[in-house]
C-alpha cells in the first residue's frame, strides 16, 4: 500500500530550538495538509497545499511556524523558535482534489514532538 | 460556520457487544461530505468512509454500519460484534465543498473493547 511518510517520528528539542518536519506524500497526489494534534484542541489543520501551492495556512502560527513544499515529493513544516506548547504531534496527509477519490486523505503516522 | 460534535468521549463494551458511535454535524451548505476515522494506538489516522450530502442510504462493509440521516444532521457509526482490534479513537469529519478540501474534525471517541 501507498505511504505518507513523516520524519522524525520523535524528537524531543528544547525550548528556542528550530524543528524541521518532513512529510514525503503519495506519488500522485496533489493535495497535502498538516495537522496538529493535542489533547486540548484535538485535530487542528495547520497548513494546506494543492499542487504545491499554499491555499490555506491561517491556522499557523506566522511569526514561528512555516510550511513549504519545495517539491511534489516534499513537504516541510518547521518551528522556529519552538515552545514548549508546540509539543504535540503533527500529521502530514496527502489526497486527491478531483476524482472518484478525491477528499479522501491518507495520513502519515505523525511526528510526536517534545519541546522542553 | 461548520461544526462537529462526538458527544461520547468514551464508550467501554465486552468483546461481541454491538456499539454505537454518534456523529452529529452542523453545516449551512448543501454539498458537503461525511467521514469517519480510526485512530488506533499506533497513532495514525485510517479512512474508513467518506458518504455525500446526496446519499442517504446506509451503508455496511463487514461489521461496520453506517446511518446517515439528514433530518437530525447525523451519521451514526455501528460496530456489530466488537472485537479488541477495534479499540481505538474514531473521528468523524465534515467537509464542505467550498471549503477546498479542509476536513472539520469532531473531537473523537475513545472505543475500548474489553475481552
Amino acid at each position: 500500500d501507498a505511504r505518507v511518510t513523516q520524519t522524525p517520528r520523535h524528537k524531543v528539542t528544547e525550548m528556542g530550538q528550530e524543528v524541521t518536519m518532513r512529510c514525503q506524500p503519495i506519488l500522485g497526489h496533489n493535495t497535502v495538509f498538516w495537522y496538529r494534534q493535542t489533547m486540548m484542541q484535538g485535530l487542528e489543520l495547520l497548513a494546506y497545499f494543492r499542487n504545491r501551492a499554499p491555499l490555506d495556512d491561517s491556522g499557523m502560527p506566522k511569526d514561528r511556524f512555516s510550511a513549504e513544499m519545495p517539491d511534489a515529493t516534499l513537504a516541510t513544516l518547521k518551528i522556529q523558535p519552538s515552545e514548549p506548547r508546540d509539543s504535540a504531534v503533527y500529521f502530514c496527509a496527502s489526497g486527491l482534489s478531483r476524482g472518484s477519490g478525491a477528499n479522501v486523505l491518507t495520513f502519515g503516522a505523525g511526528s510526536r514532538l517534545t519541546v522542553l | 460556520a461548520q461544526k462537529v460534535t462526538q458527544a461520547q468521549t468514551e464508550i467501554s463494551v465486552v468483546e461481541k457487544e454491538d456499539v454505537t458511535l454518534d456523529c452529529v454535524y452542523e453545516t449551512r451548505d448543501t454539498t458537503y461530505y461525511l467521514f469517519w476515522y480510526k485512530q488506533p494506538p499506533s497513532g495514525e489516522l485510517v479512512f474508513l468512509i467518506r458518504r455525500n450530502s446526496f446519499d442517504e442510504q446506509n451503508e455496511i462493509s463487514g461489521r461496520y454500519s453506517w446511518n446517515f440521516q439528514k433530518s437530525t444532521s447525523s451519521f451514526n457509526f455501528t460496530i456489530t460484534a466488537s472485537q479488541v482490534v477495534d479499540s481505538a479513537v474514531y473521528f468523524c469529519a465534515l467537509l464542505k465543498e467550498t471549503s477546498g478540501s479542509r476536513l472539520t474534525f469532531g473531537e473523537g471517541t475513545q472505543l475500548t473493547v474489553n475481552p
